[in-house]
């Protein structure tokens, strides 16, 4: 019953380090999220997919690229990082108009 | 105007309280509605979807007015495990590329 599994759990990079955050469902959702929680504040928006092969930005972009290649897979990459990265990331999956069901999360600390 | 708002919060009530959390959207297009809870350090999680004609699980109630664009969640018999951030989280696209999250309400059910 794995549902959205995200790896890793936690996570310290220097400054400029690179990382990637892997994200996969066993659901068979067509669409797939990355979201990030600063402390104390809401989700906002990295990077969506509605399909394999299709990509879109979201709300706050910059800093990060992804890739999906397989339903299943939706990693995301941070190139450079900033302590202005240092967050949760949530990955998500949903259908077309169902729910929306989260990972556990991965905690990015950048020093 | 904010996409999704939501009461501002804290809200602290005794155990055995009636709370109703509220919550107001931008969009009328929106296709589906629901109530999400987030425990602290935690992933987000479907609480219940909403409903035009409104409904119940348990203790909980929601209820849509799309008219008034408007949802709520109505807490009875508070419990000290219900303390946690409830969500307002809407679909604004017609394909499932757009949940707007509100910024949430933090309940905390006192002894």
């Amino acid at each position: 019953n794995a549902g959205v599994t995200q790896t890793p759990k936690f996570r310290i990079l220097k400054i400029g380090q690179s990382m990637t955050l892997q994200c996969t469902q066993d659901m068979n959702h067509n669409y797939m999220y990355w979201y990030r929680q600063d402390p104390g504040m809401g989700l906002k928006l990295i990077y969506y997919s509605v399909g394999a092969g299709i990509t879109d930005k979201g709300e706050v972009p910059n800093g990060y690229n992804v890739s999906r290649s397989t339903t299943e897979d939706f990693p995301l990459r941070l190139e450079l990082a900033a302590p202005s990265q240092t967050s949760v990331y949530f990955c998500a999956s949903s259908s077309r108009l169902g729910t929306i069901y989260f990972g556990e999360g991965s905690w990015l600390t950048v020093v | 105007r904010k996409e999704v708002e939501q009461d501002p919060g804290p809200f602290n009530v005794p155990e055995g309280a009636t709370v109703a959390f509220n919550c107001t959207y931008s969009n009328s297009a929106s296709q589906s509605f629901f109530w999400y809870r987030q425990d602290c350090r935690k992933e987000p999680k479907l609480l219940m979807s909403v409903y035009s004609s409104g409904n119940e699980d348990g203790r909980f109630t929601a209820q849509l007015n799309r008219a008034s664009q408007y949802i709520s969640l109505l807490i009875r018999d508070s419990k000290l495990s219900d303390s946690a951030t409830y969500l307002c989280v809407v679909n604004m696209g017609n394909y499932g590329q757009n949940f707007v999250f509100g910024p949430g309400t933090r309940l905390s059910v006192l002894p």
